[in-house]
């Protein structure tokens, strides 16, 4: 059974430009969060959806930074424009249904850099 | 927001040592759950804790969830060299709360 995948999974662009990352999250699974990644500051929650429908989106560091979900297949997150602080790895993450929210179930990200 | 502070950063030990990394928060958390990330790859889940005092064991790993819930430690024990890699814990505030709050992870390094 196929797991997170994430597109691209490098991606290097410069400041100013549009990025568009893309997440597939495990069929059947009913949430879907966003991670940022980076030295500074570790793993940090973007926002997460429950069904296609965002639930928090208070880790999104600003209106540069927008997340849809369209259907329980696919979501986006987008940047624009971009800045070189927004260089990072950004996780997909999906999870089930569960009283558990431990399993939570990460894609291999996409490596952004932003010149 | 809510923090957690991951011990030590990073650890450089030999082939067969034991292991002991932890974490400690000033708020309670209803679960806890360490996590390792290999180079180029996301976190994958090793052990997941649900109750204070809890000890739990996977294979060379075993990790308990603090009395106060304020804390967990991790242990591997008989490290070999595919345990490099980082390990990080999280927490979840409250059940059904589904966010995590993530430490700052521990690098580990290993010596052959």
């Amino acid at each position: 059974d196929a797991g997170v995948i994430q597109s691209p999974r490098h991606e290097v662009t410069e400041m100013g430009q549009e990025v568009t990352l893309r997440c597939k999250p495990i069929s059947g699974h009913d949430y879907l969060f966003w991670y940022r990644q980076t030295m500074m500051r570790g793993l940090e929650l973007l926002i997460y959806f429950n069904n296609n429908v965002p639930i928090d989106d208070s880790g999104m560091p600003e209106d540069r930074f927008s997340a849809k979900m369209p259907n329980a297949s696919f979501s986006t997150l987008k940047i624009q424009p971009s800045e070189p602080r927004d260089s990072a790895v950004y996780f997909c993450a999906s999870s089930p249904l569960d009283r558990h929210t431990d399993t939570q179930y990460f894609g291999p990200g996409t490596r952004l850099t932003v010149l | 927001g809510q923090q957690l502070n991951q011990s030590p950063q990073s650890m450089f030990i030999q082939e067969g040592e034991d292991v002991s990394m932890n974490c400690t928060s000033s708020s309670i958390f209803n679960t806890w759950l360490w996590y390792k990330q290999d180079p180029g790859e996301g976190p994958v889940l090793l052990i997941a804790l649900y109750k204070a005092g809890e000890l739990t064991s996977n294979g060379r790993l075993t990790a308990q969830f603090g009395i106060t819930r304020k804390d967990s430690f991790l242990n591997i024990s008989a490290s070999i060299p595919s345990d490099v890699g980082i390990y990080f814990c999280a927490g979840q505030l409250k059940q059904g709360a589904q966010k995590l709050v993530f430490g700052q992870g521990t690098r580990l390094t290993i010596n052959p």
